[in-house]
C-alpha cells in the first residue's frame, strides 16, 4: 500500500509570491488533516477534510490560505500571498476512520517552505 | 489547547532508560504516540484508549491516566534506533482531530 505523498518536498519562494502544496492520502482514506511545524515548536492542527467536505478549518491562520479536496482525493493548500511566518513544515495526513481518537494518523515527509 | 511534554530533550546512552510525559488540561479521550525522525514523516507507535491501559511497541510502552490527564511513554533497554522526536498527540471526546505537543527530542548515543 502506497504511503501518503506531498509534493514538492522543498519550496522556497519569495514574500507576497504564492505556493501550492499537494497531498496525496492513502488511497480509500477519506480523513484529510493538514498540520504545520514552525521551527522546534509543536505540530499544529490547520484544517480536516472528510472526503471532500471541510470538517474543521480552526487552524487556518487567515485567509491567505486555502485547501481544496477535489473528488475526495487528493488534496492542495495555496498560500498567497505568502509572508515570513509562514515558513515551515507542512504535513498532510490521512486516516480511515472518522473519529481520530482511535484511529492513527499516515503521514507524508511533509513540505519544508521557506519564504525570503 | 496543546499538550506539555516533558522532558523537552533527552540524552541516553545505549541500554539506558527514559520516560517522556505528556501532560493535558483537558478532558482526555485518547492519547497517540508518535516519532518523527529528522526529515522524515511522523511514524505512529501507539494509540491509548481511557480506561489506563498500558501498551506496547518492541521495547517501546505507554500507560495512560485519563483522571489525571497524563500519559507517559516508557523507553527501555533503549537502542540507537530511538533517537528522533516524539510526539503525543490528544483528542477529546469530539475526536474529530489531535492536538500535538511540543515534542521531546531523543538522542541515544553508543
Amino acid at each position: 500500500e502506497a504511503g501518503v505523498t506531498q509534493f514538492p518536498s522543498h519550496s522556497v519562494i519569495e514574500k507576497g509570491q504564492t505556493v501550492t502544496l499537494r497531498c496525496d492520502p492513502i488511497s480509500g482514506h477519506d480523513n484529510l488533516y493538514w498540520y504545520r511545524r514552525v521551527m522546534g515548536k509543536e505540530i499544529k492542527f490547520l484544517l480536516h477534510f472528510v472526503k471532500e467536505s471541510k470538517q474543521d478549518e480552526s487552524g487556518m491562520p487567515n485567509n491567505r490560505f486555502l485547501a481544496e479536496r477535489t473528488g475526495g482525493t487528493y488534496s492542495t493548500l495555496k498560500v498567497q500571498p505568502a509572508e515570513l511566518e509562514d515558513s515551515g513544515v507542512y504535513f498532510c495526513a490521512s486516516s480511515g476512520l472518522v473519529r481520530s481518537y482511535n484511529s492513527p494518523l499516515h503521514f507524508g515527509n511533509g513540505t519544508r517552505l521557506t519564504v525570503t | 489547547q496543546q499538550p506539555v511534554q516533558s522532558p523537552q530533550a533527552v540524552i541516553l546512552r545505549e541500554g539506558e532508560d527514559a520516560v517522556i510525559n505528556c501532560s493535558s488540561s483537558k478532558a482526555l479521550y485518547s492519547v497517540h504516540w508518535y516519532r518523527q525522525k529528522h526529515g522524515e514523516a511522523p511514524v505512529f507507535l501507539m494509540i491509548l484508549l481511557k480506561g489506563g491501559e498500558q501498551k506496547g511497541h518492541d521495547k517501546i510502552s505507554a500507560s495512560f491516566n485519563e483522571k489525571k490527564q497524563q500519559s507517559s511513554l516508557y523507553l527501555t533497554a533503549s537502542q540507537l534506533s530511538y533517537s528522533g522526536t516524539y510526539f503525543c498527540g490528544t483528542a477529546g471526546a469530539a475526536g474529530n482531530k489531535l492536538t500535538f505537543g511540543g515534542g521531546t527530542r531523543v538522542l541515544v548515543k553508543p
